[in-house]
């Protein structure tokens, strides 16, 4: 298993402003994931983090909005830039299980963003 | 339409009640299918796997999974107040680490 540790676990920002979400596990691990959780609502999958390469977004998220760093096998970073009321909600980071377990994944306990 | 649907709930019942959490989904590659328990501020943790058809039982908790129907479900036996929570059933395709998610029903146990 991974444990897996998010700062900060919340925040209030103002509009305009950027947050920094950073991501640590305590194994070293190929793929970070990013995901967005609001209310009442899905995991949604923000990008998939690499180690070495750049990020991958999904639909309907740019590198611009949210740019993810990923210097090392065991840490992650998210921003949320420029934000807006509509970017609050819960943000996740998580990775994959090792070897046969892989279809696994490992969530760390979130970051509560509230923009006013 | 969403490749995974989820009955929405929220469900409240009777400690001791059988409960029975569903999913159904679109995409006939999904092969593995898990399903995730997230108490409140607590990220999603996996409860039960099952690859392919068939069903998997442990402790009070079975998974079913009816490929032929694209149906899978979550039925705990005597249900506690500690299994009050939000279920997230996912699929995958590959053992790929990466899973596609339902909205999550949440499920209350009165005591």
């Amino acid at each position: 298993s991974a444990v897996i540790s998010q700062k900060p676990s919340r925040d209030i920002c103002q509009r305009g402003t950027s947050l920094t979400i950073q991501c640590q596990v305590d194994s070293q691990v190929t793929m970070m994931f990013w995901y967005r959780q609001q209310p009442g609502q899905s995991l949604t999958l923000i990008a998939t983090a690499n180690q070495g390469s750049e990020a991958t977004y999904e639909s309907g998220f740019v590198i611009d909005k949210f740019p993810i760093s990923r210097p090392n096998l065991t840490f992650s970073t998210l921003t949320v830039s420029n934000m807006s009321p509509e970017d609050s909600s819960i943000y996740l980071c998580s990775v994959e299980g090792m070897g046969p377990n892989s279809y696994e994944q490992y969530f760390g306990p979130g970051t509560r963003l509230t923009v006013t | 339409q969403k490749e995974v649907e989820q009955d929405p709930g929220p469900l409240s019942v009777p400690e001791g009640a059988i409960v029975s959490l569903n999913c159904t989904y679109s995409n006939s590659a999904f092969q593995y299918f898990m399903w995730y328990r997230q108490y409140s501020r607590k990220g999603p943790e996996l409860l039960m796997y099952t690859y392919s058809s068939g069903n998997k039982e442990d402790g009070r908790f079975t998974a079913q999974v009816d490929k032929s129907s694209k149906y899978i479900s979550l039925f705990i036996r005597d249900s506690q107040p500690s299994d009050s929570a939000t279920y997230l059933c996912a699929m995958q395709s590959t053992n790929a680490g990466k899973s596609t998610f339902g909205d999550g029903t949440t499920l209350t146990v009165k005591p």
